[in-house]
């Protein structure tokens, strides 16, 4: 049974880093592309960013990029999301998503909070 | 990278029908046959409904079926039940990344 499960978030000052971790189980976390989709509280379902299987392409939200960094460990089967110079606006519920038809599995979020 | 347009809210009986839109450009959902659906219950993760515009995963009833014409993509939900009260969010891949609606709050009356 394919499993994600997302770790890493808390409370944070603006300016400050966190380091998001999506442990996979289940299925061949090496073959898939893993995408990071963020929900403000009471907002809707905003992409974070993606990388492929093997880690050589990623992608970013414009309002992420240059901020965040996202990578993997394919050995230990683990996605990770650093999010550096934080802000306000990142406050959010951060999933990790697989990607085959559609997101097709999602973990169950980790909260992120920024304030001061 | 701007969001999908979809209706803030939509509502139906039990029975009934209902169709939720989700308007892009023709730089995701006009170019790319790579339309999803996900339903998201209150406190709860996503889950998909739709892929590829109309393909349905294994465990999602009938009821649910996706379509596109131009830059619009629809959900239709028939024979509504009261568990389909939830959030509805479209997503089309745009070449480089993903966008998604705006959300769509689906009442059964």
């Amino acid at each position: 049974e394919v499993h994600l499960v997302e770790s890493g978030g808390g409370s944070v000052q603006p300016g400050g880093s966190l380091r998001l971790s999506c442990a996979a189980s289940g299925f061949s976390f090496n073959n898939y592309r893993m995408h990071w989709v963020r929900q403000a509280p009471g907002k809707g379902l905003v992409w974070v960013s993606l990388i492929n299987s093997d880690g050589s392409i990623t992608n970013y939200a414009d309002s992420v990029k240059g901020r965040f960094t996202i990578s993997r460990d394919n050995a230990n089967n683990r996605l990770f999301l650093q999010m550096n110079s934080l802000r306000a606006e990142d406050t959010a519920v951060y999933y990790c998503a697989r990607d085959q038809d559609g997101l097709g599995y999602w973990g169950q979020g980790t909260l992120v909070t920024v304030s001061s | 990278q701007s969001a999908l347009t979809q209706p803030r809210s939509v509502s139906g009986s039990p029975g009934q029908s209902v169709a939720i839109s989700c308007t892009g450009t023709s730089s995701d959902v006009g170019a790319y046959n790579y339309v999803s659906w996900y339903q998201q219950h209150p406190g709860k993760a996503p889950e998909v409904m739709i892929y590829d515009v109309s393909k349905r995963p294994s465990g999602v009833p009938d009821r649910f079926s996706g379509s596109k014409s131009g830059n619009t993509a629809s959900l239709t939900i028939s024979g509504l039940q009261a568990e389909d009260e939830a959030d509805y969010y479209c997503c089309s891949y745009a070449g480089t990344h993903l966008v998604f609606g705006g959300g769509t709050k689906l009442t059964v009356l």
